[in-house]
């Protein structure tokens, strides 16, 4: 079945260094892809998604690229902020169906 | 978009009770759904709520645990019964609308 696969967290940062977290994805024909981000004690917000190979998501400075040679959908941002810190996850969904999530990892970025 | 409300945000309950949380969409979506967050962990899907028919369950889940309502297109209700302290998570609600799922900010659930 489908299902996706993220980079182990913890990750601990500081301001103003580059962030990369891997997710990768099993999955019959084109899905779609999403990274959520939930801040501590809310609730899931789209951060970014991509619907087809080769599109770029972006939002507040985070970028990824559907790619369907490696099935990756790595999400990257140049210089995070103490912001940034939050749980994020990779998702993916078929014909806007239920979503299959990774395992999310949590970030922290420390001034 | 679609902007998801849930209520009650968090609530305390006792153990062999029951609780109904309501979920609200500021606009129609096709699909609705509900997830479980245990603490520190990712999002479970417990089910599809289907309008006006029963809502389609996930293995390990079934409707006398998880009893959920959608009686139209933008409200949807899910019932944690008889609960016991595994029940402690956070219970999410979910809508597609265009090409993205929105979600809700959850209900926290502690069982004592």
């Amino acid at each position: 079945g489908d299902s996706v696969t993220q980079m182990e967290g913890p990750v601990t940062l500081s301001e103003e260094a580059f962030l990369t977290i891997n997710c990768t994805y099993t999955a019959t024909g084109y899905p779609s892809l999403f990274w959520y981000v939930q801040y501590p004690g809310e609730g899931l917000q789209l951060l970014l998604k991509a619907t087809k190979a080769d599109d770029k998501g972006s939002n507040k400075g985070f970028e990824a690229t559907y790619r369907k040679e490696t099935t990756s959908f790595h999400l990257e941002k140049g210089s995070v902020q103490v912001s940034d810190s939050a749980v994020y996850f990779c998702a993916l969904s078929r014909n806007n169906n239920d979503m299959r999530f990774g395992a999310g990892t949590r970030l922290t970025v420390k001034p | 978009s679609a902007v998801i409300s849930q209520k009650p945000s968090r609530d305390i309950c006792q153990r062999g009770t029951s609780l109904t949380i309501q979920c609200q969409v500021d606009s129609q979506v096709t699909m609705m759904f509900w997830y479980r967050q245990q603490p520190g962990q990712s999002l479970t899907l417990i089910a599809t709520a289907n309008q006006g028919s029963e809502a389609t369950y996930e293995s390990g889940f079934v409707i006398d645990k998880f009893p959920i309502s959608r009686p139209n297109l933008t409200f949807s209700t899910l019932t944690v019964s008889n609960m016991s302290p595994e029940d402690s998570s956070i219970y999410l609600c979910s809508g597609w609308g265009g090409e993205t799922q929105y979600f809700g900010p959850g209900t926290r659930l502690l069982v004592l």
